[in-house]
């Protein structure tokens, strides 16, 4: 399995902050990495895919970066509505892997 | 509008067949590239793939599940079954089911279920 590594655990911002999580693959994932935010009961939802491709719909303020094995998901300025915890996975290999999730909290 | 939704039994006792069904609409398991696949999520933890049926029969799993999980397609043809045998209380976890619009595509996943809660629980 490629091991996918994300920092930090918890995070704790205010709005208005600017956000930085980071995602580290055990291998080279090229640019096959996605973002998704996640609620409390609900089911993820994607926020940006290839790495840096934002999604349809999705503010923004939200941001990624990265190829290889490093990436980066940026929230520019924090609102409100941002605190969740959020997931980065590969799918470069055909077993796709989640990293460990990043709880942003007040 | 694509949905997904998934069903089944809400307590399996350790050792059974834990088995889920995903009924959809708004797309074709015949066209291209679609795909139906399956995550779970354990209470308070991270999600973890499982692994992913395509229209063509061709399967991928998680390495460490692969002796104890099937994804097929349903009797109806809207629908994609997850099988896991031998359950283990570890098994506790919300299950989703999503859709690929095809594979190799520039997403990973194109829907997701609201997913479903299965305890495994003597």
């Amino acid at each position: 399995d490629i091991q996918m590594t994300q920092s930090p655990s918890t995070l704790s911002a205010s709005v208005g902050d600017r956000v930085t999580i980071t995602c580290r693959a055990s291998q080279n994932l090229n640019s096959w990495l996605a973002w998704y935010q996640q609620k409390p009961g609900k089911a993820p939802k994607m926020l940006i895919y290839k790495a840096s491709t934002l999604e349809s719909g999705v503010p923004s303020r939200f941001s990624g970066s990265g190829s290889g094995t490093d990436f980066t998901l940026t929230i520019s300025t924090l609102q409100p509505d941002d605190f969740a915890t959020y997931y980065c996975q590969q799918y470069y290999s055909s077993s796709w892997t989640f990293g460990q999730g990043t709880k942003v909290e007040i | 509008q694509i949905t997904l939704k998934e069903s089944g039994p809400t307590l399996v006792r350790p050792t059974q067949t834990l088995t889920l069904t995903c009924t959809f609409s708004g797309f074709s398991l015949k066209s291209d590239g679609v795909g139906v696949g399956w995550i779970r999520q354990p209470p308070g933890k991270a999600l973890d793939w499982l692994g992913i049926l395509y229209w063509d029969d061709s399967q991928y799993y998680r390495p460490s599940l692969k002796t104890r999980l099937t994804v097929s397609w349903g009797p109806a043809e809207n629908q994609s079954i997850l099988t896991l045998t031998n359950a283990d209380p570890v098994d506790t976890a919300t299950y989703f089911c999503v859709y690929r619009r095809a594979f190799g595509a520039d997403r990973p996943v194109d829907s997701w279920g609201p997913g479903t809660v299965v305890t495994v629980s003597a």
